[in-house]
Formats: structure tokens, sequence, C-alpha cells
């Protein structure tokens, strides 16, 4: 079993809809979360971190995190055809590095 | 301030010839990693670089993959005898404390 596990996707819905991306982990020494967003033939780019259990809003996104369930989300408000990316969660804690979730690669129709 | 510089951003080689790939961290970032990406899939972990501490190399895929990292800073991944196996993006990223930041990598085709 991975230990962080994403839907790869692809998942494709109409502008201005809600978008729930969500993964799931094992490890339950994991601290801090974060959700990171890559274009095509670019490097990943930090979107959200978050650190304890709850929601964390930041204009049109929100980051969920629920330490019991392990399970943390990444929803997105009225989508845009720019949001359109692959999303990666990521995850770690003061004792390890860092590890990554697959990807889901989102597609905004316009 | 500059974010992460990976050199050079594209690189064709030939089968079995040694190709260097090089990452300039944010500066005073203390932790260093390389990942692989193949297309269309998600981030292979190769190696962790943290202070001066001994790197983490358990993602490194067979003894062709090293790296290195001087003075704290700068670091350079090499791949020897390269394979057609290892064309992939190979993405550096640095952090100061839990989030990290991403270069642009450099597209690797092995012919």
């Amino acid at each position: 079993q991975k230990e962080v596990e994403q839907d790869p996707g692809p998942l494709s819905v109409p502008e201005g809809a809600i978008v729930s991306l969500n993964c799931t982990y094992s490890n339950s020494a994991f601290q801090y979360f974060m959700w990171y967003r890559q274009y095509s033939r670019k490097g990943p780019e930090l979107l959200m971190y978050t650190y304890s259990s709850g929601n964390k809003e930041d204009g049109r996104f929100t980051a969920q995190v629920d330490k019991s369930s392990k399970y943390i989300s990444l929803f997105i408000r009225d989508s845009q055809p720019s949001d359109s990316a692959t999303y990666l969660c990521a995850m770690g804690s003061s004792a390890s590095k860092i590890i990554f979730g697959s990807g889901t690669r989102l597609s905004i129709r316009p | 301030g500059a974010g992460v510089s990976q050199s050079p951003s594209n690189k064709v080689t030939e089968k079995g010839k040694d190709v260097e790939l090089r990452c300039d961290p944010i500066s005073g970032h203390t932790a260093l990693y390389w990942y692989r990406q193949s297309l269309g899939q998600g981030l292979e972990f190769l190696i962790y670089f943290q202070g001066n501490s001994a790197p983490d190399k358990s993602g490194l895929p067979s003894d062709r993959f090293s790296a290195e990292r001087t003075g704290g800073s700068v670091s350079t991944l090499t791949i020897q005898r390269t394979q057609q196996e290892d064309s992939a993006v190979y993405l550096c990223a640095s952090s100061s404390q839990e989030t990290q930041y991403f270069g642009p990598g450099t597209r690797l085709l092995v012919l």
C-alpha cells in the first residue's frame, strides 16, 4: 500500500463547477499537508499549506484536513479554464521527507 | 528573489553517455530534493539532502545514479551510462522548513 493515495483522474468538469480533489494517507505521523498545482511542462507550484485538521481558505481554494480519517481535500469554487492542471497532494512530518501523491489531472471545460 | 533554477533546461543524449544535471536552490534553504517525473506520471523521489546529514538515497533507481551537494548549496545529479528509460523530467526542489519550492526541471531525452 502506498503511503499516499490519489486518484489520477482525469477529471473533467464544466466552467463554474465546484471541484473536489482528494488524497488518503496511511502514516498517522504526517503533520503538515500541501497541495501543489502543476501546469503542463512546468514544475509544481505550492498552492495551499495546512498544519492542522480543519479548513483553510484562500480565495477560490479551500484545503481541508481530517486527521482522524487520514483524508485531505482541495476544493475549487467557481472553477475556471485556467485551473486546468495536475494537482498533487503532499504531506510530511519533522521526522520524514515529504511524500507526494501521484497527482490528479483536472480539465475545466469552457 | 530568485527561485530554484536548474540547468540545462533540455538535454538530449545518446544511450550509454553520462549526463550531469545541476540545481541551484533558493539561498538559505537547508533541504534539497531530486525527483523524476515521466510523462503524465507523478513525482518519483530520488534523493534528499538535509543540512550536513547523510543524504537519503533510498529513491535512486540504480547505481548509475548519484548526486552530490557541494557546500550545502548547489547540487548535481549524475546519470552514468544513460538508458532510454532514463528519459524523463528531473525536478529539483528546496525548502527551509516544511514547504518545497520547485525548479522548472530538466527534460532529458536519451536516444
